[in-house]
């Protein structure tokens, strides 16, 4: 499979516990994007790279989020003290930029976070 | 804040019958995206229009956007119970911004 992937597929925690999700997307992609969402709702975009570089991030990526993108193939998305309200589909996608500013964007299975 | 949304927030049909769904936006765009959901599921990309386009297809979809509007539909003809998903269209946060924002969602159920 060529596609993006995620894992782990499903995360149950206990509130304040940390969690940490990995993301591989397609090879030749040099974007990578992270984005929640929660039911009934659309995905809302939490932050994306260009390569290791990550180029921006939203308001709703609070202090207790990172992310990292160390050598521009995988990346991981870390929450700290976890709450439930962190309790959300958090997706992962790629994508190819190479100047054009269309920017078709893969999407991964996602990780679905439960904290009890 | 969500730039598009989409209408109905629900539709259900026949298998064979066509399903048009409506996507409204905010700002400025230099293209607009559909994608699938299947329950529990990722995002599938279905199509990517341009502004300079007013119509695309790609097998039974057919994607039309109207700038001075700011709304684009989503047709599926002769559907299928497959087609059974959630459908949302997406914009860049700015005209051509790597970030989307997506609607709410339109949830489509194709009965057999």
């Amino acid at each position: 499979d060529t596609g993006v992937s995620q894992n782990p597929r499903h995360k149950i925690t206990k509130r304040g516990q940390n969690v940490t999700f990995r993301c591989d997307p397609i090879s030749e992609h040099n974007r990578l994007y992270w984005y929640r969402q929660t039911l009934g709702q659309g995905p809302e975009f939490l932050t994306y790279f260009q390569n290791e570089a990550q180029l921006e991030k939203s308001r709703l990526l609070s202090d207790r989020f990172s992310a990292e993108r160390p050598k521009g193939s995988f990346s991981t998305l870390e929450i700290q003290r976890t709450e439930q309200g962190d309790s959300a589909m958090y997706l992962c996608a790629s994508s190819k930029f190479s100047g054009s500013s269309y920017n078709e964007q893969f999407f991964g299975p996602g990780t679905r976070l439960t904290v009890l | 804040s969500q730039q598009g949304e989409e209408d109905p927030q629900a539709l259900s049909i026949q298998e064979g019958e066509n399903a048009t769904m409506n996507c409204s936006y905010k700002t400025s765009i230099n293209n607009l995206q559909w994608y699938r959901q299947n329950s529990g599921r990722g995002l599938v990309h279905l199509i990517l229009i341009r502004s300079n386009e007013r119509e695309k297809h790609s097998g039974r979809l057919r994607v039309t956007l109207d700038t001075s509007k700011k709304s684009s539909s989503l047709l599926i003809t002769a559907s299928r119970a497959a087609d059974t998903a959630s459908y949302f269209c997406a914009t860049p946060f700015y005209i051509s911004g790597s970030r989307l924002t997506f609607g709410e969602g339109t949830q489509l159920t194709v009965n057999p």
